[in-house]
């Protein structure tokens, strides 16, 4: 089972700052198998980011995501009053999902 | 409109048991692999159980194996996950999650959860 581990726990910034949230994997994610989902406070999560980079439909593109093997980003390039939210990498592609712990951005 | 609608939550003495239903609109439900994930209060989240587009392969995560069981309805577009043996630590929000799906002859399996439930909340405790 790949093991996500989220940094920084806690991000404080302000609207228009960017964000850099970064997930490690404990081994190689084969096929770039890492998601980023969006959570609002007492909302479902929301898929933002497929295959590492790819977004999902609707997602705007001021998000963005990188990465391969063990380490990848989810980069929010101009934060939005609605982008606070924690956000939780996904490894998928086995019978295995497991979901990092999580990245919190809140308002600075 | 594509929706996931949970259902079936509730307070349930430890030891006790529930059962959760997913509704599914909008989409094939016979062609998507689904699971569900669950969300302890103030936690992250954790997936419980996966089940094939035709339900003959089923995981579950080790925390929940041979006390739930996944299982689905094709004919009612309906998942379902009975729970066993409920203990504390089950307390969380339990959220439907659509998965993989197949077009064709080509399966495109265990992909990332593109459609979430709004949850359902179960609390064991006495």
């Amino acid at each position: 089972e790949i093991v996500l581990t989220q940094s920084p726990g806690t991000l404080s910034l302000s609207p228009g700052e960017r964000a850099t949230l970064s997930c490690r994997a404990s081994q190689s994610v084969s096929s770039s198998y890492l998601a980023w989902h969006q959570q609002k406070p007492g909302q479902a999560p929301r898929l933002l980011i497929y295959g590492a980079s790819s977004r999902a439909t609707g997602i705007p593109d001021r998000f963005s995501g990188s990465g391969s093997g063990t380490d990848f980003t989810l980069t929010i390039s101009r934060l939005e009053p609605e982008d606070f939210a924690v956000y939780y990498c996904q490894h998928y592609g086995t019978s295995r999902f497991t979901f990092g712990g999580g990245t919190k951005v809140e308002i600075k | 409109e594509v929706q996931l609608v949970e259902s079936g939550g509730g307070l349930v003495q430890p030891g006790g048991s529930l059962r959760l239903s997913c509704a599914v609109s909008g989409f094939t439900f016979s062609d998507y692999e689904m699971n569900w994930v669950r969300q302890a209060p103030g936690k992250g989240l954790e997936w419980v159980s996966y089940i094939s587009s035709s339900g003959s392969t089923i995981y579950y995560a080790d925390s929940v194996k041979g006390r739930f069981t996944i299982s689905r309805d094709n004919a009612k577009n309906s998942l379902y996950l009975q729970m066993n043996s409920l203990r504390a630590e089950d307390t969380a929000v339990y959220y439907c999650g659509r998965g993989g799906y197949c077009t064709g002859s080509i399966c495109y399996s265990f992909n990332a959860f593109d459609i979430w439930g709004q949850g359902t909340m179960v609390t064991a405790s006495s």
